[in-house]
């Protein structure tokens, strides 16, 4: 089956922690994004990346860091830094950056 | 950057009810998307239509890309359209803005 998948689902840790949430495409695409959604709002832009190797930053990038070594997998590491970690994470491809973008089911982070 | 308008926040409806929902966008776009997000979080691609007009069921969609807005039509609403109704958009060769969304909630 094609599609994305971001693990774990739920995720706890104490403030202070670092914490890498994991998203993996099996769909061939190129590009990849994370995207953070709070309580009632819409999506903001983290990070996103066109190509292997390379990577841009979103709207809110700040607190945190991401790679893209493959092709299917785009980690997002959430450090210290970031002041309110607490939020549902989602990950999402897409062919190129203008096709249509398809959605993982999430991670909802919860800080302590 | 392009703002993103949606409207009406939220809506709500009898089952077998007709709803527009609105997504004004502020610059011109190549890339339009509709999303609908279920109670459980998951989004799923609804349309993509930087302009035209499009139908998939009893969902459909318009964009007026000269007049800068697109509209979302479902007709003979059941309790599993509820969840929120995200419109996106971009231009050039840049990521999407998202709207804050129109929360539906259908009832029985």
């Amino acid at each position: 089956d094609g599609g994305i998948t971001q693990s774990p689902k739920y995720l706890f840790r104490k403030e202070g922690q670092n914490v890498t949430l994991s998203c993996e495409q099996n769909l061939n695409h190129d590009a990849m994004y994370w995207y953070r959604q709070d309580p009632g709002q819409g999506l903001r832009l983290i990070y996103y990346s066109q190509i292997v190797n390379d990577f841009q930053k979103g709207d809110i990038a700040e607190g945190y860091s991401v790679s893209r070594e493959k092709k299917e997998s785009f980690p997002l590491t959430v450090t210290s830094a970031q002041k309110n970690p607490t939020a549902f994470y989602l990950c999402a491809s897409s062919g190129v950056l203008a096709d249509t973008q398809y959605f993982g089911p999430g991670t909802r982070l919860t800080v302590l | 950057g392009i703002q993103v308008e949606q409207s009406p926040p939220d809506l709500i409806l009898q089952e077998g009810a007709n709803s527009t929902l609105r997504c004004n966008f502020s610059d011109s776009v190549n890339n339009l998307q509709w999303f609908h997000q279920n109670p459980w979080g998951q989004l799923i691609n609804l349309f993509y239509i930087p302009s035209g007009t499009k139908q998939n069921g009893r969902l459909s969609a318009t964009t007026v890309a000269t007049e800068r807005y697109s509209l979302l039509y479902i007709s003979s609403s059941q309790t599993t359209d509820s969840g929120v109704y995200f419109c996106a958009v971009g231009s050039g060769n840049t990521p999407l803005v998202f709207g804050k969304g129109t929360r539906l909630s259908v009832i029985a």
